[in-house]
Protein backbone atom coordinates (compact mmCIF):
# COMPACT_ATOMS: atom_id res chain seq x y z
CA UNK A 1 0.00 0.00 0.00
CA UNK A 2 0.64 3.55 0.19
CA UNK A 3 2.84 5.18 2.46
CA UNK A 4 2.88 8.43 4.30
CA UNK A 5 4.78 9.58 6.69
CA UNK A 6 5.01 12.29 9.41
CA UNK A 7 7.22 14.27 10.98
CA UNK A 8 7.94 14.70 14.14
CA UNK A 9 6.55 11.73 15.78
CA UNK A 10 6.51 13.37 18.74
CA UNK A 11 6.92 17.27 20.41
CA UNK A 12 7.01 18.56 23.87
CA UNK A 13 7.20 22.61 24.02
CA UNK A 14 6.13 25.35 26.17
CA UNK A 15 3.03 27.17 26.04
CA UNK A 16 3.06 30.33 23.22
CA UNK A 17 5.48 28.64 20.93
CA UNK A 18 4.28 27.73 17.84
CA UNK A 19 4.99 23.70 16.40
CA UNK A 20 5.15 22.23 12.76
CA UNK A 21 4.53 19.09 11.70
CA UNK A 22 5.15 17.56 8.59
CA UNK A 23 2.96 15.37 6.05
CA UNK A 24 4.54 13.49 3.48
CA UNK A 25 3.21 10.93 0.85
CA UNK A 26 6.55 8.76 0.23
CA UNK A 27 5.56 6.85 -2.66
CA UNK A 28 2.54 8.83 -4.61
CA UNK A 29 1.22 12.12 -5.11
CA UNK A 30 -1.53 13.84 -3.12
CA UNK A 31 -3.20 17.00 -4.54
CA UNK A 32 -5.54 16.42 -1.04
CA UNK A 33 -4.23 15.67 2.03
CA UNK A 34 -6.23 15.94 5.65
CA UNK A 35 -5.59 16.94 8.93
CA UNK A 36 -7.18 15.16 12.24
CA UNK A 37 -7.09 15.42 15.75
CA UNK A 38 -7.30 12.82 17.91
CA UNK A 39 -8.42 13.22 22.10
CA UNK A 40 -7.61 10.70 24.03
CA UNK A 41 -10.39 7.54 23.83
CA UNK A 42 -12.05 10.21 21.59
CA UNK A 43 -13.15 9.43 17.70
CA UNK A 44 -11.12 11.11 14.58
CA UNK A 45 -11.95 15.18 14.48
CA UNK A 46 -11.20 16.47 10.77
CA UNK A 47 -9.74 19.54 11.21
CA UNK A 48 -9.05 20.87 7.28
CA UNK A 49 -8.31 19.58 4.04
CA UNK A 50 -5.02 20.85 2.79
CA UNK A 51 -5.24 21.27 -0.80
CA UNK A 52 -1.82 21.38 -3.02
CA UNK A 53 -1.85 25.35 -4.84
CA UNK A 54 -4.86 26.73 -3.09
CA UNK A 55 -6.31 27.95 0.44
CA UNK A 56 -6.55 24.90 2.95
CA UNK A 57 -10.70 24.13 3.50
CA UNK A 58 -11.48 24.66 7.48
CA UNK A 59 -13.67 22.44 9.44
CA UNK A 60 -16.17 24.59 11.19
CA UNK A 61 -14.98 25.93 14.87
CA UNK A 62 -10.98 25.52 13.56
CA UNK A 63 -9.03 28.77 13.81
CA UNK A 64 -7.12 28.88 10.79
CA UNK A 65 -5.01 31.58 12.18
CA UNK A 66 -3.82 29.21 14.50
CA UNK A 67 -3.60 26.10 12.32
CA UNK A 68 -1.76 27.00 9.72
CA UNK A 69 -1.40 24.55 6.20
CA UNK A 70 0.47 24.86 3.76
CA UNK A 71 0.56 22.33 0.54
CA UNK A 72 3.61 23.29 -0.52
CA UNK A 73 4.12 20.57 -3.31
CA UNK A 74 1.92 17.12 -4.48
CA UNK A 75 4.06 15.56 -1.40
CA UNK A 76 4.18 17.84 1.37
CA UNK A 77 1.99 19.25 3.68
CA UNK A 78 2.50 21.27 6.87
CA UNK A 79 0.63 21.94 9.50
CA UNK A 80 1.39 24.92 12.35
CA UNK A 81 0.22 25.20 15.78
CA UNK A 82 0.85 28.77 15.98
CA UNK A 83 0.73 30.24 20.24
CA UNK A 84 0.34 26.31 21.16
CA UNK A 85 -1.36 25.98 24.69
CA UNK A 86 -2.13 23.21 26.72
CA UNK A 87 -5.28 22.57 25.29
CA UNK A 88 -3.59 21.76 22.26
CA UNK A 89 -2.11 18.86 23.46
CA UNK A 90 -3.31 15.67 21.09
CA UNK A 91 -2.95 13.50 18.56
CA UNK A 92 -2.15 15.01 15.48
CA UNK A 93 -2.59 12.63 12.55
CA UNK A 94 -2.74 13.37 8.93
CA UNK A 95 -4.22 11.36 5.76
CA UNK A 96 -3.99 11.20 1.95
CA UNK A 97 -6.21 9.37 -0.07
CA UNK A 98 -4.51 7.54 -3.00
CA UNK A 99 -6.33 5.29 -5.58
CA UNK A 100 -9.54 5.65 -8.02
CA UNK A 101 -11.18 4.37 -4.45
CA UNK A 102 -9.37 7.57 -2.54
CA UNK A 103 -8.17 4.86 -0.12
CA UNK A 104 -7.01 7.06 2.88
CA UNK A 105 -3.66 6.06 3.70
CA UNK A 106 -2.53 7.77 7.35
CA UNK A 107 0.46 9.05 8.48
CA UNK A 108 2.19 7.62 11.88
CA UNK A 109 0.63 10.94 13.98
CA UNK A 110 2.51 13.24 15.99
CA UNK A 111 1.89 13.15 19.58
CA UNK A 112 2.01 17.43 20.89
CA UNK A 113 2.23 17.66 24.53
CA UNK A 114 2.18 21.89 25.15
CA UNK A 115 3.55 22.32 28.85
CA UNK B 1 -24.99 15.00 4.07
CA UNK B 2 -23.32 11.23 5.48
CA UNK B 3 -24.06 9.67 8.85
CA UNK B 4 -22.36 6.67 9.78
CA UNK B 5 -23.68 4.56 13.18
CA UNK B 6 -21.41 1.55 14.29
CA UNK B 7 -21.01 0.32 17.89
CA UNK B 8 -19.17 2.04 20.53
CA UNK B 9 -18.26 -0.76 22.17
CA UNK B 10 -17.61 -4.86 21.74
CA UNK B 11 -15.91 -7.43 24.19
CA UNK B 12 -15.33 -11.34 22.64
CA UNK B 13 -13.04 -13.72 23.74
CA UNK B 14 -9.63 -14.93 22.32
CA UNK B 15 -10.41 -17.74 19.49
CA UNK B 16 -13.85 -16.69 18.48
CA UNK B 17 -15.74 -14.66 15.90
CA UNK B 18 -17.00 -11.17 16.33
CA UNK B 19 -18.93 -9.06 14.10
CA UNK B 20 -18.88 -5.49 13.66
CA UNK B 21 -22.01 -3.63 11.93
CA UNK B 22 -22.05 -0.59 10.46
CA UNK B 23 -25.04 1.47 8.66
CA UNK B 24 -24.63 4.14 6.66
CA UNK B 25 -26.40 6.73 4.95
CA UNK B 26 -24.53 8.91 1.68
CA UNK B 27 -26.07 10.91 -1.08
CA UNK B 28 -23.86 9.17 -3.01
CA UNK B 29 -22.75 5.64 -2.92
CA UNK B 30 -18.90 5.59 -3.93
CA UNK B 31 -18.24 2.50 -1.58
CA UNK B 32 -17.06 1.58 2.29
CA UNK B 33 -13.62 1.27 4.25
CA UNK B 34 -13.14 -0.62 7.23
CA UNK B 35 -9.73 0.93 8.90
CA UNK B 36 -7.94 -0.87 12.21
CA UNK B 37 -7.11 1.46 15.20
CA UNK B 38 -4.77 0.15 17.89
CA UNK B 39 -4.78 2.53 21.18
CA UNK B 40 -2.04 5.39 20.10
CA UNK B 41 -1.76 5.08 16.86
CA UNK B 42 -2.94 6.13 13.32
CA UNK B 43 -5.52 4.15 11.51
CA UNK B 44 -4.56 2.14 8.89
CA UNK B 45 -6.55 -0.06 5.86
CA UNK B 46 -8.33 -2.96 6.15
CA UNK B 47 -10.92 -3.41 3.42
CA UNK B 48 -12.88 -1.43 0.80
CA UNK B 49 -16.36 -2.80 -0.48
CA UNK B 50 -18.19 -1.15 -3.45
CA UNK B 51 -20.18 -4.32 -4.62
CA UNK B 52 -22.90 -6.10 -2.70
CA UNK B 53 -21.62 -9.38 -1.00
CA UNK B 54 -18.68 -10.56 1.15
CA UNK B 55 -15.09 -9.98 0.42
CA UNK B 56 -12.78 -12.03 2.49
CA UNK B 57 -9.01 -11.48 3.78
CA UNK B 58 -7.55 -13.76 5.81
CA UNK B 59 -8.88 -13.65 9.35
CA UNK B 60 -11.04 -10.42 8.08
CA UNK B 61 -13.73 -10.57 6.15
CA UNK B 62 -16.24 -7.47 4.96
CA UNK B 63 -19.91 -7.53 3.32
CA UNK B 64 -21.29 -4.65 2.07
CA UNK B 65 -25.17 -4.06 1.27
CA UNK B 66 -26.09 -1.21 -0.43
CA UNK B 67 -29.73 -1.97 -0.73
CA UNK B 68 -29.22 -2.24 3.35
CA UNK B 69 -26.55 0.85 3.85
CA UNK B 70 -25.58 -1.98 5.75
CA UNK B 71 -21.78 -3.42 6.39
CA UNK B 72 -20.24 -5.64 8.47
CA UNK B 73 -16.56 -6.57 9.20
CA UNK B 74 -16.25 -10.35 10.45
CA UNK B 75 -13.09 -11.46 12.57
CA UNK B 76 -12.52 -14.78 12.88
CA UNK B 77 -9.58 -16.46 15.47
CA UNK B 78 -9.52 -14.09 17.26
CA UNK B 79 -6.02 -12.87 19.11
CA UNK B 80 -5.52 -10.33 21.77
CA UNK B 81 -3.81 -8.31 18.99
CA UNK B 82 -7.03 -7.63 17.43
CA UNK B 83 -7.79 -5.36 20.62
CA UNK B 84 -8.14 -1.63 19.11
CA UNK B 85 -10.77 0.51 17.39
CA UNK B 86 -12.33 -0.46 14.54
CA UNK B 87 -13.71 2.56 11.85
CA UNK B 88 -16.44 2.52 8.85
CA UNK B 89 -15.78 5.24 6.54
CA UNK B 90 -17.06 5.99 3.09
CA UNK B 91 -15.39 8.56 0.63
CA UNK B 92 -16.76 11.92 0.15
CA UNK B 93 -19.61 12.75 -2.35
CA UNK B 94 -22.44 14.94 -3.25
CA UNK B 95 -19.47 17.03 -4.89
CA UNK B 96 -17.35 16.57 -1.31
CA UNK B 97 -14.31 14.96 -1.32
CA UNK B 98 -14.24 14.59 2.10
CA UNK B 99 -14.13 11.28 3.60
CA UNK B 100 -16.88 10.36 6.94
CA UNK B 101 -15.74 8.17 9.54
CA UNK B 102 -17.59 6.58 12.26
CA UNK B 103 -16.79 6.99 15.40
CA UNK B 104 -15.40 3.41 15.72
CA UNK B 105 -16.24 0.46 17.31
CA UNK B 106 -13.68 -0.42 20.28
CA UNK B 107 -12.97 -4.13 20.16
CA UNK B 108 -11.71 -5.84 23.64
CA UNK B 109 -10.14 -9.12 23.22
CA UNK B 110 -9.98 -10.99 26.32
CA UNK B 111 -8.36 -14.36 27.26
Amino acid sequence: GAVVSQHPSWVICKSGTSVKIECRSLDFQATTMFWYRQFPKQSLMLMATSNEGSKATYEQGVEKDKFLINHASLTLSTLTVTSAHPEDSSFYICSAPQGVQETQYFGPGTRLLVL
Amino acid sequence: GQNIDQPTEMTATEGAIVQINCTYQTSGFNGLFWYQQHAGEAPTFLSYNVLDGLEEKGRFSSFLSRSKGYSYLLLKELQMKDSASYLCAVPGSGGSYIPTFGRGTSLIVHP
